[in-house]
């Protein structure tokens, strides 16, 4: 089946970094990705919507300046999460679709999810 | 507006017993895609169906079965005789028109089954 790989699992660093999270398609062409946050106990908050190619497309409320989306190739999109503070704190999770909606039963399919740790 | 609701936060089974998620939603559109995802405690999310607003046959798929009632909006998903290895966290979602879009997610149940 179609896989996304997402690096890296987890991430501890200390504030004011700057943290780079990779997510890749691996057998498919990935035209568009998504970036979610997910808190403790709750549910995947939509961040951003990568487009390959062009500028990513931000939800209300999330700082462009500090969490930078890059979809440089059809297979990859990274997150780099800027001057991390504590409150950056979370699980970040990727998902990619294929270029045609109705193939692979039109699924959208999950990296493994980053747990990122600012201390 | 989309929404999702899923009313229940956690849920806690023995082994065998049967056990159903509610998922109810919102949608002013007419053409709409349902979702369901696991999230076992490794994090990952893994799909488990996706119906379009206009199949309501109910499906199964070896334990697991899903209701689609359009008339109440309402997706639930059963899990028939429950595993140790079916706890995690269930997400239903919902996208709409042709499933370009992206997902609104409830906010998730947890499923707790016991030995």
């Amino acid at each position: 089946g179609a896989v996304v790989s997402q690096h890296p699992s987890w991430v501890i660093c200390k504030s004011g970094t700057s943290v780079k999270i990779e997510c890749r398609s691996l057998d498919f062409q990935a035209t568009t990705m998504f970036w979610y946050r997910q808190f403790p106990k709750q549910s995947l908050m939509l961040m951003a919507t990568s487009n390959e190619g062009s500028k990513a497309t931000y939800e209300q409320g999330v700082e462009k300046d500090k969490f930078l989306i890059n979809h440089a190739s059809l297979t990859l999109s990274t997150l780099t999460v800027t001057s991390a503070h504590p409150e950056d704190s979370s699980f970040y999770i990727c998902s990619a679709r294929p270029g045609t909606a109705l193939s692979r039963g039109g699924k959208l399919f999950f990296g493994s999810g980053t747990q990122l740790s600012v201390l | 507006a989309q929404k999702v609701t899923q009313a229940q936060t956690e849920i806690s089974v023995v082994e065998k017993e049967d056990v159903t998620l509610d998922c109810v939603y919102e949608t002013r559109d007419t053409t709409y895609y349902l979702f369901w995802y696991k999230q076992p405690p490794s994090g990952e999310l893994v799909f488990l169906i996706r119906r379009n607003s206009f199949d309501e046959q109910n499906e199964i798929s070896g334990r697991y079965s899903w209701n689609f009632q359009k008339s109440t909006s309402s997706f639930n998903f059963t899990i028939t005789a429950s595993q140790v290895v079916d706890s995690a966290v269930y997400f239903c979602a919902l996208s709409e028109n042709s499933g370009y879009s992206t997902l609104t997610f409830g906010k998730g149940t947890m499923l707790l089954v016991s030995p």
